[in-house]
């Protein structure tokens, strides 16, 4: 099974808000609210930012939060600031074949 | 503070076997269950394989199957994946990550251990 589909690059200017989509099937990202997103600093390890879909990780900023319809799901970085640009990738789980798919990965850059 | 270290990588040829470990602390290893989740240079992140907190259900990705071993040891707080018949595919970054146990998402995750597969 492919992996989930992310756009390869967003970007927005300091204080704006940004949203970055994953999209998948009825399979995975539709079939379970089990969808987590990751930021990565480059060399640095992933860290979570919203696990099952709309809750955020003690220590994560408010800034960050997660939704879903469907088969997309969608995290949204509001109040843009220059420490948010890394890359970020999108997670579901999908089943007892393929478990957790990931997506290609969001270059975000903050202008 | 959750604290996963990695340890094990290092340059094997291909068909060569090597064995990676994950040293845990700060929280309460034996009721955690685990994964390792790999990146290829400049790739995304890709799920290898996942171990319940006794060790009896285990799961793993098509494309490793039959040549990864995961496993664990509670009383040393460890996680371990056996990786035999390696090909320049499995060239990554292997990361050990702690998953939440709704399989929600992956709580914690370590530094990483780079494993080059080369001639």
């Amino acid at each position: 099974q492919s992996a989930l589909t992310q756009p390869a690059s967003v970007s927005g200017s300091p204080g704006q808000s940004i949203t970055i989509s994953c999209t998948g099937t009825s399979s995975d990202i539709g079939n379970y609210d089990l969808v987590s997103w990751y930021q990565q600093h480059p060399g640095k390890a992933p860290k979570v930012m919203i696990y099952e879909v709309t809750k955020r990780p003690s220590g994560v900023s408010n800034r960050f939060s997660g939704s879903k319809s469907g088969n997309t799901a969608s995290l949204t970085i509001s109040g843009l600031q220059a420490e948010d640009e890394a890359d970020y990738y999108c997670c579901s789980y999908a089943n007892t074949r393929n478990f957790w798919l990931f997506g290609g990965g969001t270059k975000l850059t903050v202008l | 503070e959750v604290q996963l270290v990695e340890s094990g990588g290092g340059l094997v040829q291909p068909g060569g076997s090597l064995r990676l470990s994950c040293a845990a602390s700060g929280f309460t290893f034996s009721s955690s269950e685990m994964n390792w989740v790999r990146q290829a240079p400049g790739k995304g992140l890709e799920w290898v394989s996942y171990i319940s907190t006794s060790g009896n259900t285990i799961y793993y990705r098509e494309s490793v199957k039959g040549r990864f071993t995961i496993s664990r040891d509670n009383a040393k707080n460890s996680l371990y994946l056996q990786m035999n018949s390696l090909t320049a595919e499995d060239t990554a970054v292997y990361y050990c990550a702690r998953g939440y146990t709704t399989w929600g998402g992956f709580e914690n995750w370590g530094q990483g251990t780079l494993v080059t597969v080369s001639s």
